[in-house]
């Protein structure tokens, strides 16, 4: 069946640092793919999201590259704020259904 | 816009009491509310999808008697944990299609005790 795998987390990084919180899939056909966050307090929150091959979603300096040959969808930033500290979601798209990873939360440290 | 309210975002109760649980879409009509799980370091769990008016859908293994969920509105939709045990403590949101995509209520921390 379709699953989806992220990174477990935490994850500390320093401010500025170079931020990637990898996400690979399992999946029939070709599913969209999305990168969620959820802020301390509040819901989740759509950041990017890719819906083919090769196609890069972006949004607020977060990147990700929809791989198909590697069945990836890893969420990068260059360089991280203390804002960015959240905890974020991957996700694919099969039919109505969202299929989500366990999520990774991230802790960046002035 | 696009803007789910859930509440409340904690509660706990005593084994064998009933909790519910409200999601409100704000500024949209939402004729679909999906109804998630989560356990701790585990993945987001669809239990059931909700419809305006009509039965909910639930998913494989989500006991229907225990997990009440109500559609009455277009902007409500309600989940009672009935009888509730310890191991039904878990992470419960909801999210209804928008506009916008996909939008979720910020989370009901349930412990049950």
């Amino acid at each position: 069946g379709n699953s989806v795998t992220q990174m477990e987390g935490p994850v500390t990084l320093s401010e500025e640092a170079f931020l990637t919180i990898n996400c690979t899939y399992t999946a029939t056909g070709y599913p969209s793919l999305f990168w969620y966050v959820q802020y301390p307090g509040e819901g989740l929150q759509l950041l990017l999201k890719a819906t083919k091959a090769d196609d890069k979603g972006s949004n607020k300096g977060f990147e990700a590259t929809y791989r198909k040959e590697t069945t990836s969808f890893h969420l990068e930033k260059g360089s991280v704020q203390v804002s960015d500290s959240a905890v974020y979601f991957c996700a694919l798209k099969s039919n109505y259904q969202l299929i989500w990873g366990a999520g990774t939360k991230l802790i960046i440290k002035p | 816009g696009a803007v789910v309210s859930q509440h409340p975002s904690r509660v706990i109760c005593k084994s064998g009491t009933s909790v519910k649980i409200e999601c409100r879409s704000l500024d949209f009509q939402a004729t679909t509310m999906f109804w998630y799980r989560q356990f701790p370091k585990k993945s987001l769990m669809l239990m059931a999808t909700s419809n305006e008016g009509s039965k909910a859908t639930y998913e494989q293994g989500v006991e229907k008697d225990k997990f009440l969920i109500n559609h009455a509105s277009l902007t409500l939709s309600t989940l009672t944990v009935t009888s509730a045990h310890p191991e039904d403590s878990s992470f419960y949101i909801c999210s209804a299609p928008s506009a916008r995509g996909y939008t979720f209520g910020s989370g009901t921390r349930l412990t049950v005790v």
